[in-house]
């Protein structure tokens, strides 16, 4: 099974609205990571946090970072239309697992314009 | 500069047949990584190489799947024998070094017949 678990499935909001995408994980981590995808494209890596941290900012994004809950959440606030997207967490092991890195099955954005 | 490559973006072929997929890495990146994405799903781990270890082989689903990577360059996924069930993009990345983001190609869309 995956690593990474996002939350909900599916958002869809208007723009202007923010959005919230959740995402639990099961085993220690090093740092964890959010990415995003368009349609028919590979992924973006857009933040990294580190087990160390507990939020981070990155213009519109905010991500948080529960390492006691094995949950983070990313934030977008003042969504717009071109956000819309899959959204990815991603967890690189620690040394049992040697670095590989697994994801959830992602969070579909749609902001409606 | 260059982003990582992959080839061919589109494959189609017939049940039964051998397939062969290319990903060119970004240039240093000593970490190379291939998943499978299918429709509307999340990723799938395949395959993991770093440096000049032995490749993570946990994620291949069946003897009909192997990798190679030469170096730190180009890498191979090689699929015997497809079934429909292997229809999918098959995504590759590499990274700069174990845990770092993750640089990703736009995928090969395998389409089995």
């Amino acid at each position: 099974s995956q690593q990474g678990e996002e939350d909900p499935q599916a958002l869809s909001i208007q723009e202007g609205e923010n959005a919230t995408m959740n995402c639990s994980y099961k085993t220690s981590i090093n740092n964890l990571q959010w990415y995003r995808q368009n349609s028919g494209r590979g992924l973006v890596h857009l933040i990294l946090i580190r087990s160390n941290e507990r939020e981070k900012h990155s213009g519109r994004l905010r991500v948080t970072l529960d390492t006691s809950k094995k949950s983070s959440s990313l934030l977008i606030t003042a969504s717009r239309a071109a956000d819309t997207a899959s959204y990815f967490c991603a967890t690189p092991g620690g040394n049992t697992n040697a670095g590989k890195s697994t994801f959830g099955d992602g969070t579909t954005l749609t902001v409606k314009p | 500069g260059a982003g990582v490559s992959q080839s061919p973006s589109n494959k189609v072929t017939e049940k039964g047949k051998d397939v062969e997929l290319r990903c060119d890495p970004i240039s240093g990146h000593t970490a190379l990584y291939w998943y499978r994405q299918r429709l509307g799903q999340g990723l799938e781990f395949l395959i993991y190489f770093q440096g000049n270890s032995a490749p993570d082989k946990s994620g291949l689903p069946s003897d009909r799947f192997s990798a190679e990577r030469t170096g730190e360059s180009v890498s191979t996924l090689t699929i015997q024998r497809t079934q429909q069930e292997d229809s999918a993009v098959y995504l590759c990345a590499s990274s700069l070094e174990r845990g770092s983001p993750l640089h990703f190609g736009n995928g090969t869309r395998l389409t089995v017949t």
